[in-house]
């Protein structure tokens, strides 16, 4: 069973640019996080989706931050513009619905903002 | 607030040696998981165990054991005759419930451990 994919694995960008971060759950997983892990620091969760649903966006900078899971399945993570403190790994995670307590992390997305 | 302390940031130990990870914990909650885990250089996070707050029985799993005391809000992570590969970041998570059923992981900063050959 394939596992959680995430795209692409490393990005560079200048500031002000924009960026995008993509992600495919497991099969048959409805619920999809994107947490954001800074280095040195253990992940904090940015956005959870139940389905296409964004259930807990508490944590995400709605500023900048924006994320989609339009057909209940991938989602898009983006930031723009992008700054220098956003430099981290960006993880997505799934698992099923109620359980949370089963998830399920991909490689992460690593971004440098120069 | 639910809050994870992992006070090694980096512990370093020859091959074969025992290695215990500490991990304390806070929260209010009476129901909550508690969680390893492991992530390699290859940065993907690896799920080593889950344990929920009615369940003290400490586990072992191969080299691996866990020792839960809700009296002192710890749940440490040995590793018997650590092996070379055993070298990752460990993070310990609890997780809670929020407003909608769910529950939401929250991470502690992670102790990076070395296995020296």
């Amino acid at each position: 069973e394939a596992g959680v994919v995430q795209s692409p694995r490393y990005k560079i960008i200048e500031k002000k640019q924009p960026v995008a971060f993509w992600c495919n759950p497991i099969s048959g997983h409805n619920t999809l996080y994107w947490y954001r892990q800074n280095l040195g620091q253990g992940p904090e969760l940015l956005i959870r989706y139940e389905n296409e649903e964004a259930v807990d966006d508490s944590q995400l900078p709605k500023d900048r931050f924006s994320a989609e899971r339009l057909k209940g399945v991938d989602s898009t993570l983006k930031i723009q513009p992008a700054e220098l403190g956003d430099s981290a790994v960006y993880l997505c995670a799934s698992s099923l619905v109620g359980r949370v307590n089963e998830q399920f992390f991909g490689p992460g997305t690593r971004l440098t903002v120069l | 607030a639910q809050k994870v302390t992992q006070a090694q940031t980096e512990i370093s130990v020859v091959e074969k040696e025992d290695v215990t990870l500490d991990c304390v914990y806070e929260t209010r909650d009476t129901t909550y998981y508690l969680f390893w885990y492991k992530q390699p250089p290859s940065g993907e996070l690896v799920f080593l165990i889950r344990r929920n707050s009615f369940d003290e029985q400490n586990e072992i799993s191969g080299r691996y054991s866990w020792n839960f005391q809700k009296s002192t809000s710890s749940f440490n992570f040995t590793i018997t005759a650590s092996q070379v590969v055993d070298s990752a970041v460990y993070f310990c998570a609890l997780s809670d419930l929020d407003q909608t059923g769910a529950n939401n992981l929250f991470f502690g900063t992670g102790t990076r451990l070395t296995v020296i050959p």
